[in-house]
């Protein structure tokens, strides 16, 4: 089944509003990373996570290993905002990390 | 600071050839790690070396595909006997020590078989 499951699969924004998406996680995550690979296919790191929050201008993202999900808020958001998102986690073994499917976000004009 | 570097960015090859591909960690980071990206499998672990030794090759395909740290300021990822499957954007990633620490992509090399 699927160890990291990012939701939604796509979105559309209408710039200026927020969003937020969500990864759910059947492995038992430690860290978290989020990335959003632009169009190019460069894959960016937004945030790495240990249990907690984090923010980064218009970016906020949360991680609770408890309940095993983590969240990415956008806030008033930017043309230059759209791209594939990504969550990863690694569990204790700290080794390699498992990517969820991305979410696609296109915002609008 | 560059980033990771890889080479080529793009490669069409025949089916049946020998595709190379090469990575340049950034300096001073001790792990690298490949993954494989396509539409219908998303991206997907190949394996990871630590102070250029290799630690988990758990998603290499057991034929085929090796991967190689020959010292620490590259790796390459070879597949033999190339098939169309196997086209993929091919990805590689830095970090300072283990998976736990931010991991830095590098821009990707497109393999496209046919």
């Amino acid at each position: 089944g699927d160890k990291v499951k990012q939701s939604p699969s796509a979105l559309s924004l209408q710039e200026g509003t927020n969003s937020a998406l969500r990864c759910n996680f059947s492995i038992a995550a430690t860290t978290v990373q989020w990335f959003l690979q632009n169009p190019r296919g460069s894959l960016i790191n937004l945030f790495y996570l240990v249990p907690g929050t984090k923010e980064n201008g218009r970016l906020k993202s949360a991680f609770d290993s408890k309940e095993s999900y983590s969240t990415l808020h956008i806030r008033d958001a930017q043309l230059e905002d759209s791209g594939t998102y990504f969550c990863a986690a690694t569990n204790s073994a700290g080794n390699k990390l498992t990517f969820g499917i991305g979410t696609r976000v296109l915002v609008r004009p | 600071n560059a980033g990771v570097i890889q080479t080529p960015r793009h490669k069409v090859t025949g089916k049946g050839q020998e595709a190379t591909l090469w990575c340049e960690p950034i300096s001073g980071h001790s792990a690298v790690f490949w993954y494989r990206q396509t539409i219908v499998q998303g991206l997907e672990f190949l394996t990871y070396f630590r102070n250029q030794a290799p630690i988990d090759d758990s998603g290499m395909p057991k034929e085929r595909f090796s991967a190689q740290m020959p010292n620490q300021s590259h790796s390459t990822l070879k597949i033999q006997s190339t098939q169309p499957q196997d086209s993929a954007v091919y990805l590689c990633a830095s970090t300072r020590d283990r998976g736990g620490n931010t991991l830095y992509f590098g821009e990707g090399s497109r393999l496209i078989v046919v």
